[in-house]
């Protein structure tokens, strides 16, 4: 089966760093997407990640290892406007060629000045 | 601009009725999902459609019904028989097919409330 697990809630200071966690299982393997949803809006696009390593994206950065089963997204310098939900996303559905997702339940996070 | 277009943002019903939310996109993908999210849950899949009359359900498609007889709607209909009806829903789409790394577009969701 397929699973997905992130923190429920994260909490961090303006202009610091954080790092969301996600662990995921899956029979099988087609990347993961992290995406950006702030309150009572549709989410946006992020990031996907395929192969092992860091990509990064201006201040957001997401990681991935296969083999450990476990992507991070790295937020820098953060911004008030950064407090929101972050949804971690596998793709791997009826062996990737659907292109539907299975979402985590999110992590929100809230930016302190 | 190209996007995908709710409505409507929110939306107030009785119990017992029927209602169909729309979607529209005009960013000419083939694939199209809804998905609905409660407080607390990850985003949970309903129905998906890879291409014009064409639809699969998902995961919690029980209560719901869609169709799809144009490129750019998606129509939902949440049905009486939908136990827990009250939720936000969002309306996405794809470039699809085999592109199973094409991230999802989202509308800006339709908050239902059915009392």
């Amino acid at each position: 089966g397929q699973n997905i697990d992130q923190p429920t809630e994260m909490t961090a200071t303006e202009g610091a760093i954080v790092q969301i966690n996600c662990t995921y299982q899956t029979s099988g393997f087609n990347g993961l997407f992290w995406y950006q949803q702030h309150a009572g809006e549709a989410p946006t696009f992020l990031s996907y990640n395929v192969l092992d390593g860091l990509e990064e994206k201006g201040r957001f950065s997401s990681f991935l290892s296969r083999s450990k089963g476990y992507s991070y997204l790295l937020l820098k310098e953060l911004q008030m406007k950064d407090s929101a939900s972050y949804l971690c996303a596998d793709p791997s559905r009826n062996g990737g060629s659907q292109g539907n997702l299975i979402f985590g339940k999110g992590t929100k996070l809230s930016v302190k000045p | 601009d190209g996007g995908i277009t709710q409505s409507p943002k929110y939306l107030f019903r009785k119990e017992g009725q029927n209602v169909t939310l729309s979607c529209e996109q005009n960013l000419n993908h083939d694939a199209m999902y809804w998905y609905r999210q409660d407080p607390g849950q990850g985003l949970r899949l309903i129905y998906y459609s890879q291409i014009v009359n064409d639809f699969q359900k998902g995961d919690i498609a029980e209560g719901y019904s869609v169709s799809r007889e144009k490129k750019e709607s998606f129509p939902l209909t949440v049905t009486s028989a939908q136990k827990n009806p009250t939720a936000f829903y969002l309306c996405a789409s794809s470039a699809g097919g085999s592109s199973y790394n094409s991230p999802l577009h989202f509308g800006n969701g339709t908050r239902l409330t059915v009392t």
